[in-house]
């Protein structure tokens, strides 16, 4: 079992331009997040999805920030335009109702 | 609103020495605790849960209502201990974690 897969590992992007954050769960794990930690920081929740259902995106940047579920599996989260202040580690994860489990994460750099 | 507070950024303790990990936390229910581990260029893992009362590595962690504390100890630090640790709570196993800023743990030989 991979566990969870994020694509890319990293990315570096001028501002201004748009960025794309893929994530594929652990099968049969209905609940996804996406958290973004900046440096120095804990992870903090952008959005969660319950199945392909968003159940709770308030932290979610919706001027510039978008994310989709499709089928209720994989996940990609989008920036467009992309703030220097973006510059994080997004991070996902999934659970099926005990503990979550975290991705890798991309560290995104905006330059 | 739900907060996570761990006051120290940086612990260094000698190999074999007691470990501590503070962890404060404010919210108005019963919420799930949990630790969390990051080693070095490894993915954020689960070290352990209050709800389990379970000892894993050798880590302990006591849930004190009173005192709204989690904190994480274990009473001799191996080497391998040094990493990232992160305390967070949930309302409910399924909602997200709101994290505290994290302490790094150095484990000095």
């Amino acid at each position: 079992e991979a566990g969870v897969v994020q694509s890319p590992r990293y990315k570096i992007i001028e501002k201004k331009q748009p960025v794309a954050f893929w994530c594929n769960p652990i099968s049969g794990h209905n609940t996804l997040y996406w958290y973004r930690q900046n440096l120095g920081q804990g992870p903090e929740l952008l959005i969660r999805y319950e199945n392909e259902e968003a159940v709770d995106d308030s932290q979610l940047p919706k001027d510039r920030f978008s994310a989709e579920r499709l089928k209720g599996v994989d996940s990609t989260l989008k920036i467009q335009p992309a703030e220097l202040g973006d510059s994080a580690v997004y991070l996902c994860a999934s659970s099926q109702g005990t503990e979550a489990f975290f991705g890798q994460g991309t560290r995104l750099t905006v330059v | 609103a739900q907060r996570v507070t761990q006051p120290e950024k940086l612990l260094s303790v000698f190999k074999g020495a007691p470990v501590e990990l503070k962890c404060n936390y404010s919210y108005s229910g019963s919420p799930e605790l949990f630790w969390y581990v990051q080693y070095s260029r490894q993915r954020l893992q689960l070290l352990l849960r209050h709800i389990s009362r379970e000892s894993i590595k050798g880590f302990t962690a006591d849930l004190n209502k009173g005192e709204t504390s989690f904190h994480l100890k274990k009473p001799f630090a191996q080497e391998e201990d040094s990493a990232m640790y992160y305390c967070a709570l949930s309302p409910s196993l399924r909602r997200a974690l709101t994290f505290g800023s994290g302490t790094r743990l150095q484990v000095q030989p």
